[in-house]
Parts: C-alpha cells; structure tokens; sequence
C-alpha cells in the first residue's frame, strides 16, 4: 500500500469543465508537491507546498489551481485546460522541504479533449 | 536546456546479466543524486541516492557511483532479473540554498530497461 495516494487514477475532461485531482499522504510528511509528466519529458515541478502554505510556482498556468487544506491533503483543480494539458500528474511528498528523498503516488492520468 | 540527461531511452538486458543505467548532468551545483523506478501505471517509487561527498553507494543488487569531475552517475544492477523491467529515472538536487528553488528534484527523462528471461 502506497503512503501516497491519488483520485481519480484517470480522468477525462473537456476544455470547458471544472476537475479536481486529489492527493493523500498517509507518511506524517510536511511537504507535498504536484509533477506533471509529458511524453518524452522530463517531470516537471508544478507546486511545492510546506506546512500548507505554497512555496514555490513554477510558472504554471493559472488554469491548474492548487489547493492544501493541511498537510495530509492536496488538490489539482483543472479549469478550461487544453488539449496539450493531457500527461500524467503525480503527487509527492517528503518529511520536510529540505528532504531530498520524495515519495511520490501513483498519478492521474489526465486525458483533455 | 536539460540540465540532467539520461541519453539512452531504452536498454535491453538479459537475466543474470549486469544492466548498467547512465546520467549525466551539467550543474555543478548539484549535490545530491537519486534513481527512482517507474512501473507502467504507477508513480516512481524511490530506489537508490548518493550524495556528492561519495562516489559509490550500495543497496543489495543496486550499486550507484558518481563521478563528480565527469559529471555523470550510473546505476549498475546486478544479477539483473526480469521485475527490475521499469523506467528509471536519475534525479538531481542542489539543495535547498540553490536558487531559492526548494524541493526541486531535475529529473531525466527516463531509460526503459528490460530484462529478458
């Protein structure tokens, strides 16, 4: 059983809906993050939350908003996405910000059509 | 520009065999170096790390060295077996006084391993 979890494992949205990806860590951990992973990309940073407060952007659309209600919890929402928006999104997360080991759930597939 | 590259995509290996995975990189300022493994459907799961003041680093089968004036690690696995069939990804981070950019792990794009029965 994986600390980290994630709902849906996949999901399929037209550009003009409103998702939520949802992710759950069960390690007592106090930084989460969300990747995005494109074909043949490397996995790209999108967010890092510590102590449920965002510490980082990567320059990520305003269409992906994320959400830390506590530390346990962290959510994807999806607005008006496109096409090229489809990858695989996964949640991580580590002890502490400056843990270098993460953990990382098993990911959404996210399909936009 | 990638900073960390992993410039084999696949590699094809039989049972028994040594399978030995590469990554270079170009920051200097990284300082501390993970291989994760990835099933199909699953998220990376953690596998192996060394840090920089090392140049070897062994878990049982797994065996990472860094060679710091090259630039490069590798992971060697040996007996290799048919489960260690997955992508593995080299990661690298320069800590959290680099950049401001904390908990940034730069992956590579991954290298499919296969082992053959």
């Amino acid at each position: 059983e994986t600390g980290v979890t994630q709902t849906p494992r996949h999901l399929v949205m037209g550009m003009t809906n409103k998702k939520s990806l949802k992710c759950e860590q069960h390690l007592g951990h106090n930084a989460m993050y969300w990747y995005k992973q494109s074909a043949k990309k490397p996995l790209e940073l999108m967010f890092v939350y510590s102590l449920e407060e965002r510490v980082e952007n990567n320059s990520v659309p305003s269409r992906f908003s994320p959400e830390c209600p506590n530390s346990s919890h962290l959510f994807l929402h999806l607005h008006t996405l496109q096409p090229e928006d489809s990858a695989l999104y996964l949640c991580a997360s580590s002890q502490d910000l400056g843990e270098n080991t993460i953990y990382f759930g098993e990911g959404s597939w996210l399909t936009v059509v | 520009d990638q900073q960390v590259k992993q410039n084999s995509p696949s590699l094809s290996v039989q049972e028994g065999r040594i399978s030995i995975l590469n990554c270079d990189y170009t920051n200097s300022m990284f300082d501390y170096f993970l291989w994760y493994k990835k099933y199909p459907a699953e998220g990376p799961t953690f596998l192996i790390s060394i840090s920089s003041i090392k140049d070897k680093n062994e878990d049982g089968r797994f065996t990472v060295f860094l060679n710091k004036s090259a630039k490069h690690l590798s992971l060697h696995i040996v007996p290799s077996q048919p489960g260690d069939s997955a992508v593995y990804f080299c990661a690298a981070s320069a800590g959290e006084n680099y950049g401001g950019s904390q908990g940034n792990l730069i992956f590579g794009k991954g290298t499919k391993l296969s082992v053959k029965p």
